[in-house]
């Protein structure tokens, strides 16, 4: 079946590590993003790419960093310099940019706790 | 700025009752583009709706309705008879046409958590 896959679902953390989360889709998706889910808050842009090898930063890129090297994968790594890492981080893709050419489809999630 | 509000931060209700979820949004583009997303307990967003801002006709699927008005800056959403199966996050999203500066960014409100007792 067509969709995203978001792995790994759950990861714990120690402060100052690196972590990275993956992102692949099969949907042949042009577009895709990457956005963080605090309680009680909706969803804010962390970055988004268009195209193959190029990406852009969205409302809250500090302390984030992302690759866009094959269309089907999307890589987040959170870095040390995120302050408050500890949030519910979701991927999501487009066939063309999400809006005049349609919705976002959404991965499951990944749930990143810093201990 | 786009900004979009969702001010029922819960809602619960009994099975089988209606119940109605607000959007209001702000936008200075003339051209834009209204969604609604379910989040179930599993975390996934589960497209709901697209609308353009030039459709203002209100549509139904099933026990789902949405109520579009530009005159006051709402999009809200009713479910009809309610279930268990409804109990969820809900989010409304709005996304301006900027032409060839699209970023396909979407804004989302805060989302309703909608809970449906039996």
């Amino acid at each position: 079946d067509g969709g995203i896959t978001q792995s790994p679902k759950y990861l714990f953390r120690k402060e100052g590590q690196n972590v990275t989360l993956s992102c692949e889709q099969n949907l042949n998706h042009d577009a895709m993003y990457w956005y963080r889910q605090d309680p009680g808050q909706g969803l804010r842009l962390i970055y988004y790419s268009q195209i193959v090898n190029d990406f852009q930063k969205g409302d809250i890129a500090e302390g984030y960093s992302v690759s866009r090297e094959k269309k089907e994968s999307f890589p987040l790594t959170v870095t040390s310099a995120q302050k408050n890492p500890t949030a519910f981080y979701l991927c999501a893709s487009s066939h063309g940019l999400a809006g005049a050419f349609g919705e976002l489809f959404f991965g499951e999630g990944s749930r990143l706790t810093v201990l | 700025a786009q900004k979009v509000t969702q001010a029922q931060t819960e809602i619960s209700v009994v099975e089988k009752e209606d119940v109605t979820l607000d959007c209001v949004y702000e936008t200075r583009d003339t051209t834009y583009y209204l969604f609604w997303y379910k989040q179930p307990p599993s975390g996934e967003l589960v497209f709901l709706i697209r609308r353009n801002s030039f459709d203002e006709q209100n549509e139904i699927s099933g026990r789902y309705s949405w109520n579009f008005q530009k005159s006051t800056s709402s999009f809200n959403f009713t479910i009809t008879a309610s279930q268990v199966v409804d109990s969820a996050v809900y989010f409304c999203a709005l996304s301006e046409d900027y032409g060839s500066s699209n970023t396909g960014k979407l804004i989302f409100g805060q989302g309703t958590t909608l809970q449906v007792k039996p």
